[in-house]
């Protein structure tokens, strides 16, 4: 099984400069998020998706922008990279059983540096 | 609102020793705790989490959680850490949104263990 997958990852990018960070669930898990995890910190959630077409704003949103055309795609995108966005990128995806306990499944992160 | 502590960002034991790691919550709801292990590179790994069916929770690799509700902790415990421990753990505490889940993550701790 692949579970989550995401790339690149690793990105170098220049101040202003957008990119999309890819990442993909083989589970046909209904919700999926993006966090970010900054040096020393815990994860925070950026955006999240309960379906195909429905996302929401998670805890830190700003400076970016989510779409979710299929199940098992969920795209995150920078449109205008500032340094504070340099971190590690995680995606993770779940399936609804009881809701607040379900588990989240990670993928392997996407770490950007903005310079 | 709700949100997770955990004391201590490095804790170092021998191998073989008790392993501890402390999460205290804060939450206006009946929570949902769950704690995560991180390796290097790597994405994050659900260990254990607490539903309420039972205080005690066991998780993989030989970890186990104590929920206390008067002391607001869920610390995690391991008899005898093995080399293989070496990691960062993460407690979070869980929010049931209107059709997902979102995990809110403490600081981190890293595991590091000694021969």
């Amino acid at each position: 099984n692949a579970g989550v997958t995401q790339t690149p990852k690793f990105r170098i990018l220049k101040i202003g400069q957008s990119m999309t960070l890819q990442c993909t669930q083989d589970m046909n898990h209904n919700y999926m998020y993006w966090y970010r995890q900054d040096p020393g910190m815990g994860l925070k959630l950026i955006y999240y998706s309960v379906g195909a077409g429905i996302t929401d704003k998670g805890e830190v949103p700003n400076g970016y922008n989510v779409s979710r055309s299929t199940t098992e795609d969920f795209p995150l995108r920078l449109e205008l990279a500032a340094p504070s966005q340099t971190s590690v990128y995680f995606c993770a995806s779940s399936t609804r059983t009881s809701g607040a306990t379900d588990t989240q499944y990670f993928g392997p992160g996407t770490r950007l540096t903005v310079l | 609102a709700q949100s997770v502590t955990q004391l201590g960002s490095h804790v170092s034991v021998s191998e073989g020793a008790l392993v501890l790691l402390r999460c205290n919550y804060s939450s206006s709801v009946p929570p949902y705790l769950f704690w995560y292990v991180q390796y290097p590179n790597q994405g994050l790994q659900l260990l254990l989490k607490y539903t309420s069916a039972a205080t005690l929770v066991k998780g993989i690799n030989g970890f186990e959680a104590e929920f206390k509700k008067s002391e607001t902790s869920f610390h995690l415990t391991k008899p005898s850490a093995h080399m293989s421990d070496a990691a960062e753990y993460f407690c979070a505490v869980s929010l049931h949104l209107n059709a997902g889940n979102m995990l809110t993550f403490g600081g981190g701790t890293r595991l590091m263990v000694k021969p």
